[in-house]
Formats: structure tokens, sequence, C-alpha cells
């Protein structure tokens, strides 16, 4: 399968400080890439979808000032968490979705342990 | 929204039992995707599906696209212990959008 890497995979930060998550397709290129944020024991819940060269859509909710996403190339998204606070403290995930003769899959990356102390 | 319902939501079998769980929504997808996460680490894909009927296998898992294209299940052959963890499915339409269950936690016992 393909591969996604996203880092760091843990991140320790104190209140009102910013973090920054990467995602990156290493064997494709990914217009479309997505972030998720997961609590213990739920299922994914889709902040935003990072679409190359243009704005990030952010689901309802999901505060943009807050949450800073950048897509510059066709291989790498960032998630920004700004002036983080401990209600941030999450699961954080990134995919990208590769298309292939029409098929698209999503493929997910490690997942960063944000804990905002 | 669309919303998926997977279940069961839980499964504690023994090992060699064979495991099925499925995933139904009121809503058409044009893609069924099924994931298997572990502890700390991201999804990582397991069968992807899309045409309607579609059956697909990859090893000891058999996964299959409704024919009404809203329901989708998986089943495991003869588990085993690192068969363990949250299986997932999702779904997504022609827009791109995805939606996932809640996840099937699966403990498989020696």
């Amino acid at each position: 399968g393909a591969v996604v890497s996203q880092h760091p995979s843990w991140v320790i930060c104190k209140s009102g400080t910013s973090v920054k998550i990467e995602c990156r397709s290493l064997d494709f290129q990914a217009t479309t890439m997505f972030w998720y944020r997961q609590f213990p024991k739920q299922s994914l819940m889709l902040m935003a979808t990072s679409n190359e060269g243009s704005k990030a859509t952010y689901e309802q909710g999901v505060e943009k000032d807050k949450f800073l996403i950048n897509h510059a190339s066709l291989t790498l998204s960032t998630l920004t968490v700004t002036s983080a606070h401990p209600e941030d403290s999450s699961f954080y995930i990134c995919s990208a979705q590769r298309e292939t003769g029409g098929n698209e899959k999503l493929f997910f990356g490690s997942g960063t342990q944000l804990s905002v102390l | 929204g669309q919303q998926l319902n997977q279940s069961p939501q839980s499964m504690f079998i023994q090992e060699g039992e064979d495991v099925s769980m499925n995933c139904t929504s009121s809503s058409i997808f044009n893609t069924w995707l099924w994931y298997k996460q572990d502890p700390g680490e991201g999804p990582v894909l397991l069968i992807a599906l899309y045409k309607a009927g579609e059956l697909t296998s990859n090893g000891r898992l058999t996964a299959q696209f409704g024919i009404t294209r809203k329901d989708s299940f998986l089943n495991i052959s003869a588990s085993i212990p690192s068969d363990v963890g949250i299986y997932f499915c999702a779904g997504r339409t022609n827009a791109g959008k995805s939606t996932f269950g809640d996840g099937t936690t699966l403990t498989v016992k020696p």
C-alpha cells in the first residue's frame, strides 16, 4: 500500500504555544488530504479537507483560525494548532487520497498524540 | 449528514473462530473501505470496494459491497491473536466525502 508519513508521533507542549504537524505522501501525489481528530475509543472526526494550492475546507464547528492548514505541495500538508490549550489534547490523524484508474483510496498517517500541559 | 451504523460495537472471540461485522447506512455510497487501527496508530487500509455486489478478499479477510450500495460487511476467517484491534468501515460519495463507522473492537483469546 501507499505510504503516508506523519510527524511528529508525540508532542507535549505548554499551554499557549503552537504546534505544527506534518503529513507527507511519500510515494504518490495527493491533491487532497484530510485531517481528523480522534478521542479514545471513538471514531475519526473529520476536521478539514486540505486542497493543494487552495484554502482548506473546514467542517462545521472547527475553528479555522485555531487549526491552520497549509497544503503547499502535492505531497505535504501541515496542521498547526495555534495557542494550544489542554482541551486541544487529542490524537490527530491525516490521510491522503490516491486516485488510480478512477478509483480512490485513502491512506492514513500514523497519527500524532498531542498533550497540552 | 450521512451516518453509518457499524455493528457489533465489540466482539470477544476464541482464536480460530470466524468473525463478521457490517456497516449500514440510509445513504448510498460509491466506495466502501475497511480499515484496521491498532492503539496509538493510524488506520491501515484492508480492503477497498468500488462496485455494488463486489466481493473482494485479502488473505483471511473478505468484504462485500452491498447490492443496494447502502451496506458492506467484513469477514475474518480463522482469527489469530494479531487480528486484535479496532475495525472501521468508511463509505465515500462521488463528492469525495467519507463517513466513518464507530468501529468494531475485536478481542481474540488465544
